[in-house]
């Protein structure tokens, strides 16, 4: 069986710039959700998508922004990027009501 | 706010013995912790789950405890093997489904 799998692996981008990342869950799975892991740091919640829909966010600004598609895979969206922004973003899917999460490998995204 | 906590020192040992891990958490009382293994560039993989009315939780060579009085998770590796070296996380749930995680602890297991 797959695993939730992310591209691009590598992404870089410059300031002011938007960014896509994308995320396809493991089969059967319905929540997605994004973490950011800047370097020396801890993931931190961004957001988690259920059946299509936002259902929490973690304390970022709303030029972070993402959807879920009917096929519940997802995309993340970052606009006017800034250097801070530069980190690991890591997808994880699960059943809704299970505690497990299974990560991606990750997308790296440098903004220069 | 919810906290948690880990020893951000790295911690080094000789291979053959046991490691072992603490994390903190502060200002809540999560009902389970959980923790992850992260290998460099990879994303974490999930170990091990221990509810609060959990004293103790074992697999394989893994070892987890939750103290509630101490509000302390320890996860032990005993009989260490070079393999074993990555970071190890502790999580805990936040509130609907998100997960807060520690910084966490990177493991060296010398030869």
């Amino acid at each position: 069986e797959a695993g939730v799998t992310q591209s691009p692996t590598h992404l870089i981008k410059t300031r002011g710039q938007q960014a896509t990342l994308r995320c396809s869950p493991i089969s059967g799975h319905t929540s997605v959700y994004w973490y950011q892991q800047a370097l020396g740091l801890g993931l931190q919640f961004l957001l988690w998508y259920d059946e299509g829909e936002e259902r929490n966010r973690g304390n970022f600004p709303p030029r972070f922004s993402g959807r879920q598609f009917p096929n519940y895979s997802s995309e993340l969206n970052v606009n006017a990027l800034e250097l801070e922004d530069s980190a690991l973003y890591l997808c994880a899917s699960s059943l809704v009501r299970e505690n497990e999460q299974f990560f991606g490998p990750g997308t790296r995204l440098t903004v220069l | 706010s919810q906290k948690i906590e880990q020893n951000s020192e790295a911690l080094n040992i000789q291979e053959g013995k046991t490691a072992t891990l603490t994390c903190n958490y502060t200002n809540y009382s999560p009902a389970y912790l959980q923790w992850y293994r992260q290998d460099p560039g990879r994303g974490p993989v999930f170990l091990l789950l221990i509810r609060e009315n959990e004293k103790e939780k074992r697999k394989e060579r893994l070892k987890v405890t939750f103290d509630t009085t101490l509000k302390q998770s320890l996860f032990h590796i005993t009989a260490s093997q070079p393999a074993d070296s990555a970071t190890y996380l502790c999580a805990s749930p936040g509130g609907y489904n998100k997960l807060i995680f520690g910084a966490g602890t990177r493991l060296a297991v010398h030869p």
